[in-house]
């Protein structure tokens, strides 16, 4: 069973479209954080979130922290082709900083 | 360019082939982690090293040995590798710091491995 488990696990939408994908889990995280990773390529960050309920924004993208801290969001508005890849959410667990937990990603398609 | 490099970036080896993976990382990081990413699998954790130890070996088959020789190098030495072990190797860092809740890990481009 996957500690972090993300979805949709696949996504195909139109360019200009809104969307939202999901990380959730049962267990405590000190942080999470999403990357996104071409085909080939390694995965790249996107952005840490670290206090429950924070909200980051990076252009298009709002990643959100749940209150908890055992889950996190990703909506991306206005979704444009550039967007389109593998989306991973990963993080430590609570105290135990050096083990990163993959969820098993969210493949996004903006068609043009 | 996330300041991980990995070489070489493709790789197709033979299973009774001796090989090696390098990873240099240029970011002061002081824990350093080799997984692997296959087809259809989500990223699995192989190995750790933190200040050059090995904290974490994730039931990975003796065919793979990891050296950490510094802080900023990690290796991992294939050999007798199996067809199933083809997938994308990649490397990360990331600054352990005791206490501090954003712990970030920074990956390379991977190395592309085929086993034949």
């Amino acid at each position: 069973t996957q500690l972090l488990e993300q979805s949709p696990q696949f996504l195909s939408i139109q360019e200009g479209e809104n969307l939202t994908v999901y990380c959730n889990s049962s267990s405590v995280f000190s942080s999470l954080q999403w990357y996104r990773q071409e085909p080939g390529e390694g995965p790249v960050l996107l952005v840490t979130v670290v206090t429950g309920g924070e909200v980051k924004k990076l252009k298009r993208l709002t990643f959100q922290f749940g209150d908890a801290r055992k889950d996190s969001s990703l909506h991306i508005t206005a979704a444009q082709p550039g967007d389109t890849g593998l989306y991973l959410c990963a993080g430590p667990l609570l105290y135990n900083f050096n083990k990163f937990y993959f969820g098993s990603g969210t493949k996004l398609n903006v068609k043009p | 360019e996330t300041g991980v490099t990995q070489t070489p970036r493709h790789l197709v080896m033979g299973m009774t082939n001796k090989k090696s993976l390098k990873c240099e990382q240029h970011l002061g990081h002081n824990a350093m982690y080799w997984y692997k990413q296959s087809a259809k699998k989500p990223l699995e954790l192989m190995f750790v090293y933190s200040l050059e130890e090995r904290v974490e070996n994730n039931s990975v088959p003796s065919r793979f040995s990891p050296e950490c020789p510094n802080s900023s190098h990690l290796f991992l030495h294939l050999h007798t590798l199996q067809p199933e072990d083809s997938a994308l190797y990649l490397c990360a860092s990331s600054q352990d710091q005791s206490g501090q809740m954003n712990t970030e890990a920074f990956f390379g481009q991977g190395t592309r491995l085929t086993v034949v």
